[in-house]
């Protein structure tokens, strides 16, 4: 089956440095989406990409958050000044098609220092 | 965020018995629910959904029920298997479009 992929799987950062998390998602998929989960506490929604534009973004997104599809292939989640509290398991997702079941990545679990 | 509550953080079943996990909702305008599995170090995997319009959704050991005036749906697993040991997450959502809210996840051990 199909999969999307998640880079690099961890990623231990300092306080204030900027993170770029790295996601290739299936590759006829036109959704493409960040979760993330705390540890203890629920996986929650960040944002959703569609047709080169954010489509749907939580309170969370916030302006420190960005998203890319620089290439065609790759899906970025750039943190630009990560804060202790960013530390969490980020996963990527994505669908082909509007009403098709969702398929995620394994995640990648950052740390902030 | 309250809108998707799954009561009980662990399940315990023999292997052989019937697996039931529970998930209770409050936004009465959620018009379709999943169910997620999730192994350690990886990602949740999705399993079985059924529309708000719907009260029962089938597929081979897996069983969903949904009972919209109760705000409350229910994954059956039969027979359970040691392999359905996992995390088991609900899910729903607004429009076909928009995002999932999670609940916080029930861990299910199937035991030999």
């Amino acid at each position: 089956e199909p999969e999307v992929t998640q880079t690099p799987s961890h990623q231990v950062t300092q306080m204030g440095q900027e993170v770029i998390l790295r996601c290739v998602p299936i590759s006829n998929h036109l959704y493409f989406y960040w979760y993330r989960q705390i540890l203890g506490q629920k996986v929650e929604f960040l944002v959703s990409f569609y047709n080169n534009e954010i489509s749907e973004k939580s309170e969370i997104f916030d302006d420190q958050f960005s998203v890319e599809r620089p290439d065609g292939s790759n899906f970025t989640l750039k943190i630009r000044s990560t804060k202790l509290e960013d530390s969490a398991m980020y996963f990527c997702a994505s669908k082909g098609q509007i009403n098709e079941k969702l398929f995620f990545g394994s995640g990648t679990q950052l740390s902030v220092l | 965020d309250q809108q998707v509550k799954q009561n009980s953080p662990s399940l315990s079943v023999q292997e052989g018995r019937i697996s039931i996990l529970n998930c209770d909702y409050t936004n009465s305008m959620f018009d379709y629910f999943l169910w997620y599995k999730k192994y350690p170090a990886e990602g949740p995997t999705f399993l079985i959904s059924i529309s708000s319009i719907k009260d029962k959704n089938e597929d081979g050991r897996f069983t969903v029920f949904l009972n919209k005036s109760a705000k409350h749906l229910s994954l059956h697993i039969v027979p359970s298997q040691p392999g359905d040991s996992a995390v088991y997450f609900c899910a729903a959502r607004l429009t076909s479009g928009s995002r999932l809210t999670f609940g916080e996840g029930t861990q299910l051990t199937v035991n030999p």
